[in-house]
């Protein structure tokens, strides 16, 4: 089931803000956040745990509510370089290997100007 | 970390024919992953290559459009066969590698088909 991410697409000025959503018609047991510049490969930013952990080396933020089975990520005085389209990832369920088989949302394109 | 390499980067084929495109990472891995992106399009996985095991393939992938080895735990090979103008993609190859307890997915460069 693949989640469905919004908004498709974000225009920002540098230094402004922008959250990106990730929801699911299934039970989350953890989501993944991915950037992809053009033309690159997607570099992972950050996974986020059912219970709460995240884990991440990225100077930005999230937020995983199992409950509304959706995940917010959050952009905050943006850089040019957050330019990129931000794709999420979810497995199937918990446990073994299968928790490695994510699907991906269709991303969100974000662009900042300067 | 973990980094990947793929071969080629680029390719231009005619239909019918089959490209075989080479991924390398520099560690060993137990599973690597296979997944297809369409221009301006999300990732789709294709299929999971376990070292010394059939590849198993997602819903709407079968083997004999896309062979896969796995000969060893730092080595696979994806066919895409018979080629269509639809199999433009980009193929990107990809495995999980942990890190301060948790495991990161890391993705090749890509190999860009272009199939005419």
């Amino acid at each position: 089931q693949q989640p469905v991410q919004s908004p498709q697409a974000v225009i920002l000025r540098e230094g402004e803000d922008a959250v990106i959503n990730c929801s699911s018609s299934k039970a989350l047991y953890s989501v993944h956040w991915y950037r992809q510049k053009h033309g690159e490969a997607p570099v992972f930013l950050m996974i986020l745990l059912k219970g709460g952990e995240q884990k991440g080396h990225e100077k930005i933020s999230a937020s995983f509510n199992e409950k509304k089975q959706q995940s917010s990520l959050y952009l905050t005085a943006s850089q040019l370089s957050y330019s990129g389209t931000y794709f999420c990832g979810t497995p199937p369920r918990v446990g073994g290997g299968s928790n490695y088989k994510l699907t991906f949302g269709k991303g969100t394109l974000l662009t900042v100007n300067p | 970390s973990a980094v990947i390499s793929q071969k080629p980067s680029r390719d231009i084929c005619q239909r019918g024919t089959s490209l075989t495109i080479q991924c390398q990472v520099d560690s060993q891995v137990t599973m690597m992953f296979w997944y297809r992106q369409q221009p301006g399009q999300s990732l789709t996985l294709i299929a999971t290559a376990n070292q010394g095991s059939e590849a198993t393939y997602e819903s709407g992938f079968v083997i004999d459009k896309f062979p896969i080895s796995r000969p060893n735990l730092t080595f696979s090979t994806l066919t895409v066969s018979n080629m269509s103008p639809e199999d433009s993609s980009i193929y990107l190859c990809s495995v999980f590698s942990g890190t301060g307890g948790y495991n990161e997915q890391f993705f090749g460069p890509g190999t860009r088909l272009t199939v005419l």
